[in-house]
């Protein structure tokens, strides 16, 4: 299976500020079409997870611009240039590139 | 508009069986791949299962903890999916969440959870 590894687990954020998430994985990701297979989703509290980022950089539709996705082959960030404080929740990388799909720990963003 | 209405969930002993259902609206469920994804308590999210679409023979994949227990099933005339848990252990103790995958044909790409249920809670204790 592909390991995903998330980091920070935790990211405490001042409203305003930018924020970042790592997500590494064990495997590339990078396939033979030219997409990287690798998505970010937030899971707010006391909600499902809903999606952010397909393919590396593609917003979901809905998903403000202030939601950015980048990196390619094993080493993704995701990227929130402005954080507001309906973004706290706990954000996951997931992989479908392979079966079984796999996802990070996850990175709990809160608000200073 | 887009939805995934589960129901289902409950308390069942260790041993015992449970059926969770996913009705989908606003779009033909058997058109599309269908997951189903869990989350224990207070943990993160595990893949349970896959079910391809009609186009695709309808057939499965399953993590390795819930092979030849679970099994995902269709019924197009109800639009739904369903997660039929058989010998059911304290460890399947979570929220399952139906998912539906997207697809981009435009350029053969597909594969992200683009839509999911609100989660249905089994817990598995004597």
């Amino acid at each position: 299976d592909i390991v995903m590894t998330q980091s920070p687990l935790s990211l405490p954020v001042t409203p305003g500020e930018p924020a970042s998430i790592s997500c590494r994985s064990s495997q590339s990701l990078l396939y033979s079409n030219g997409y990287n297979y690798l998505d970010w989703y937030l899971q707010k509290p006391g909600q499902s997870p809903q999606l952010l980022i397909y393919l590396g950089s593609n917003r979901a539709s809905g998903v403000p611009d202030r939601f950015s996705g980048s990196g390619s082959g094993t080493d993704f960030t995701l990227t929130i240039n402005r954080v507001e404080a309906e973004d706290v929740g706990v954000y996951y990388c997931m992989q479908p590139l392979q079966i079984p799909p796999t996802f990070g720990q996850g990175t709990r963003l809160e608000i200073k | 508009e887009v939805q995934l209405v589960q129901s289902g969930g409950g308390l069942v002993q260790p041993g015992g069986s449970l059926r969770l259902s996913c009705a989908a609206s606003g779009f033909t469920s058997s058109d599309h791949y269908m997951d189903w994804v869990r989350q224990a308590p207070g943990k993160g999210l595990e893949w349970v299962g896959r079910s391809r679409s009609k186009f695709k023979g309808y057939t499965t994949d399953y993590a390795a903890s819930v092979k030849d227990r679970f099994t995902i099933l269709r019924d197009d005339s109800k639009n739904s999916v369903y997660l039929q848990m058989n010998s059911l252990k304290t460890d399947d103790t979570a929220v399952y969440y139906c998912v539906r995958l997207g697809t981009n044909s435009a350029t053969g790409t597909g594969g992200w959870f683009e839509a999911w249920g609100q989660g249905a809670l089994v817990i598995v204790s004597s």
